[in-house]
């Protein structure tokens, strides 16, 4: 058990730039999912993946953010044409069942800082 | 919608002393899992220990322990024996059935815990 990757730590972009930020899974997890945090706040559910098909999109997913799990491995979360309120940690989890026991693994996060 | 309070923003307790964090949560539902999660400084999120609604029973992992309520859906976790390297954030979480989504796991704000040596 590798746990949960994610990459960049970090990323500094200016407004309006894309960016894409990466989700390795624990292996046998079939239950993604991408969460946002800012700063003294808990995190927010964002989008889920059951495998390949994403579920699940919170109010929160503008249509400027898009998720993607292809082959139901890695996942990544694109935002476009970045704005400063996207400033926020980006976390990923993992889940192994269906069932509401199961507990979420996180990743470390990438902090995102839009300039 | 599932809510769910943490209504201390920061504790601090003295090392080797206990300390409890308090969560209370809303819901509708008979059936539900609830969790604390601790976050350290930089670090990534791990769970603490979960408790499922239908054992009255209720949960302990070492030196952490819940107090389970499920009348007054109230969740707080006792740290016994505090130690330097329980300084964290702890969220209290509420996990539907189903487990899937928005509905999966919904998040408190947080307690700040500080630990004095």
């Amino acid at each position: 058990d590798t746990g949960v990757s994610q990459n960049p730590r970090h990323k500094i972009t200016k407004r309006g730039q894309n960016v894409t930020f990466r989700c390795d899974p624990i292996s046998e997890h079939n239950r993604l999912y991408w969460y946002r945090q800012t700063l003294g706040q808990g995190p927010e559910f964002l989008t889920y993946f059951q495998n390949e098909a994403q579920l699940e999109k919170s109010r929160l997913l503008s249509d400027r953010f898009s998720a993607e799990r292809p082959k139901g491995s890695f996942s990544t979360l694109e935002i476009q044409r970045t704005e400063q309120g996207d400033s926020a940690m980006y976390l990923c989890a993992s889940s192994l069942t269906e069932t509401g026991n199961s507990p979420l693994h996180f990743g470390n996060g990438t902090r995102l800082t839009v300039t | 919608a599932q809510t769910v309070t943490q209504s201390q923003p920061e504790m601090s307790v003295q090392e080797a002393e206990t300390v409890t964090l308090s969560c209370t949560y809303d819901t509708s539902e008979s059936d539900y899992y609830l969790f604390w999660y601790k976050q350290p400084p930089s670090r990534q999120m791990i769970l603490v220990i979960r408790q499922e609604a239908y054992k009255q029973q209720n949960a302990t992992e070492n030196r952490f322990s819940v107090n389970f309520q499920k009348a007054a859906k109230s969740f707080s976790l006792k740290i016994s024996d505090s130690q330097l390297g329980d300084a964290a954030m702890y969220f209290c979480a509420y996990r539907s059935p189903t487990g899937g989504g928005a509905d999966g796991l919904t998040f408190g704000k947080g307690t700040h815990l500080i630990i004095q040596p």
